[in-house]
């Protein structure tokens, strides 16, 4: 069975801290793996990794996978409120049809 | 449209009650995805449309479950029989291709069983 697990669970801050997430997977039949912001209630996409080592970057996100340690991080520089959301990271593996979740980052930024 | 229109926002049954949940997708996408999450967890995938067709039902937690999208765009998920366990955020994506790349989710059906 496919398995996501992201850590930490929750992660307060103050605006402009740098910060990480983390994503570990095990899948098989690995396809790719997705980066989503959870506001309210829709998952909005942000990125999507399937090259190891290969950095996606969009403004201050960026997140880069490594397949050997079965892992992904999502930076975010500078922060600010607005990116406070929950960040989901999942996995497409064995069925190409359907994603594997995790959990979730509940990121909080202060003023 | 524009996005992936979900209705209604917000649903209260009463345990037992059957409820029907509906799924507008962006028009032209062939793709059609049900997930379900529960509060503090994230999705889970329940069903997978090819146009009208039903490829994959797995993720169905039991027989109470049904989907369908007879016309091969607007999909309607059923729950007969609500338990307190169904309560959750209903989520619809689709998509162009049948990838996962490029799904657009919808913001959602929030169901909660008393």
């Amino acid at each position: 069975e496919d398995k996501v697990v992201q850590s930490p669970l929750s992660l307060v801050v103050h605006e402009g801290d740098t910060v990480t997430l983390n994503c570990s997977y095990e899948v098989t039949n690995f396809r790719s793996l997705l980066w989503y912001k959870q506001e309210k209630k829709a998952p909005t996409f942000l990125f999507m990794l399937t090259s190891s080592g290969i950095e996606k970057k969009s403004g201050r996100l960026s997140s880069i996978l490594d397949k050997k340690e079965l892992s992904s991080i999502l930076n975010i520089t500078a922060t600010q409120t607005g990116d406070s959301a929950i960040y989901l990271c999942a996995v497409e593996g064995g069925s190409a049809r359907q994603l594997t979740f995790g959990s979730g980052t509940q990121l909080t930024v202060l003023p | 449209g524009a996005g992936v229109s979900q209705s209604p926002r917000y649903k209260v049954a009463k345990r037992g009650q059957d409820v029907a949940l509906r799924c507008d997708p962006i028009s032209g996408h062939v793709s059609l995805f049900w997930y379900q999450q529960a509060l503090g967890q994230g999705p889970e995938f329940l069903t997978y449309f090819q146009n009208e067709a039903q490829l994959d039902k797995s993720g169905l937690p039991s027989d109470r479950f049904f989907a369908e999208r007879p016309e091969g765009s607007v999909s309607t998920l059923k729950i007969q029989r609500t338990q307190q366990e169904d309560s959750a955020v209903y989520l619809c994506a689709s998509s162009l291709g049948g990838r996962v790349y490029g799904y657009t989710f919808g913001s959602g059906t929030r169901l909660t069983v008393v």
